[in-house]
Parts: C-alpha cells; structure tokens; sequence
C-alpha cells in the first residue's frame, strides 16, 4: 500500500500567501524528504527531516514531523508564481542503507500572481 | 554539464516493440535508481543498482530489465510493450553518504 498521502490534492493560492502542505505515512522512518516537481521535469529535492528532528527551515520552507501522529507538513511563506509546481512527500521507510524512497501522491500547488 | 541525464526525452512506440531508455548520471554517486510516474503523478520505485549490483527489484513485470554496465550509468530496456507502460519513467541517484537523490529530466513513454 501507499507510504505516503498528501494533503490537499491541489492547493491554488495567490502570490505573498502562505502555502501549507501535509503528508501522513504508515510505518517507522529514519527521514522524510520533501521533493518538488515542476511541470515536465524531474523531481527536486528541498528539504530532509530526521526521525529525531521536530522542525527545519530552509529559507522560505518549514518542515515540520510529528513521529507519534506519522505526518509531516511543508510550509511555503510568501509564495511567488515561481513556487508553482507539484511537491511530494517521500520517506524511507525504514529501508537501511538502499535509499528505497516511498513518494506521496503530491500536492498541486498553483499560486496565482 | 548535466547531472543526470536521460535519453530519448520522448518515446512513442507501437504495443509489442521492445525499448529501451539511457541514463548517465556525472556526480560520481554509487547508487542509481529507476522509478515509473504514472499519469495521476504517482511516483514507484521499481530498480536501484549500488555499483552495479541489483539491491532493489520491485514487483515489476520481468519484461523490464534494468543494465547497469558501470556505475556511471542504468539502463532500463523493455521488452513487449504494452498500453500500460505508458508513463514517464526517472532515472535519479544517490551518493553512499548524501540521503537525497538527484533525479533526471524523465522520458516520456507511450505507447499506441
């Protein structure tokens, strides 16, 4: 089944909002990445989480875990036309040392200028 | 200079031809990965070689058959096509020590 699933499907916002996204996933983790996907390309990474973290920054990005409900958010502040693009969860479930990733089903994220 | 690069960019193919797809990743990285996105963008691992050897091999029909020559490069063929494959498929790697994976620009697979 599914590791992880995303929430909203879609998300259409305008230019300066703020844009949060969340993830849920089943098993144990060591990490979970954040990946975003623009149109027609491939995938991007943006920000890793340990199992042991609570939060993380990255400029604009703040990821958040909460191990004991298994979810995660990513949130995007001041959003730019530029951020439109799919973003997706991914975690490894556990998988050792092969980097087996299990994706999400992403968000849609259009933010509108 | 390209990371990871993948060729054709687009495949259009007949059901029942075989194909395959090429990447080369320029990082250096030990381990390459084949995943499929299927139309409602979800993402599936299917392969992932470590310096050449097979240490992921997901429920994938065996008519896909990945070959990794060296450790710079993962091909993935496929034999028999069929409507179903129909997908974009991403070649990413990933160093030993880095948990993040850099992944190419997909080729884009349909077949009629």
């Amino acid at each position: 089944s599914q590791q992880g699933e995303e929430d909203p499907q879609a998300l259409s916002i305008q230019e300066g909002e703020n844009a949060t996204m969340n993830c849920s996933y089943k098993t144990s983790i060591n990490n979970l990445q954040w990946y975003r996907q623009n149109s027609g390309r491939g995938l991007v990474h943006l920000i890793l989480i340990r199992s042991n973290e609570r939060e993380k920054h990255s400029g604009r990005l703040r990821v958040t875990l909460d191990t004991s409900k298994k979810s995660s958010s990513l949130l995007i502040t001041a959003s730019r036309a530029a951020d439109t693009a799919s973003y997706f969860c991914a975690t490894d479930a556990g998988s050792g040392n092969t980097g087996k990733l299990i994706f999400g089903q992403g968000t849609t994220l259009q933010v509108k200028p | 200079d390209t990371a990871v690069s993948q060729t054709p960019k687009y495949l259009v193919t007949q059901m029942g031809n075989d194909k395959s797809i090429k990447c080369e990743q320029n990082l250096g990285h030990d381990t390459m990965y084949w995943y499929k996105q299927d139309s409602k963008k979800f993402l599936k691992i299917m392969f992932s070689y470590n310096n050449k050897e097979l240490i992921i091999n997901e429920t994938v029909p065996n008519r896909f058959s990945p070959k990794s020559p060296d450790k710079a490069h993962l091909n993935l063929h496929i034999n028999s096509l069929e409507l179903g494959d129909s997908a974009v498929y991403f070649c990413a790697s990933m160093t030993g020590v880095e948990e993040t994976q850099y992944f190419g620009p997909g080729t884009r697979l349909l077949v009629l």
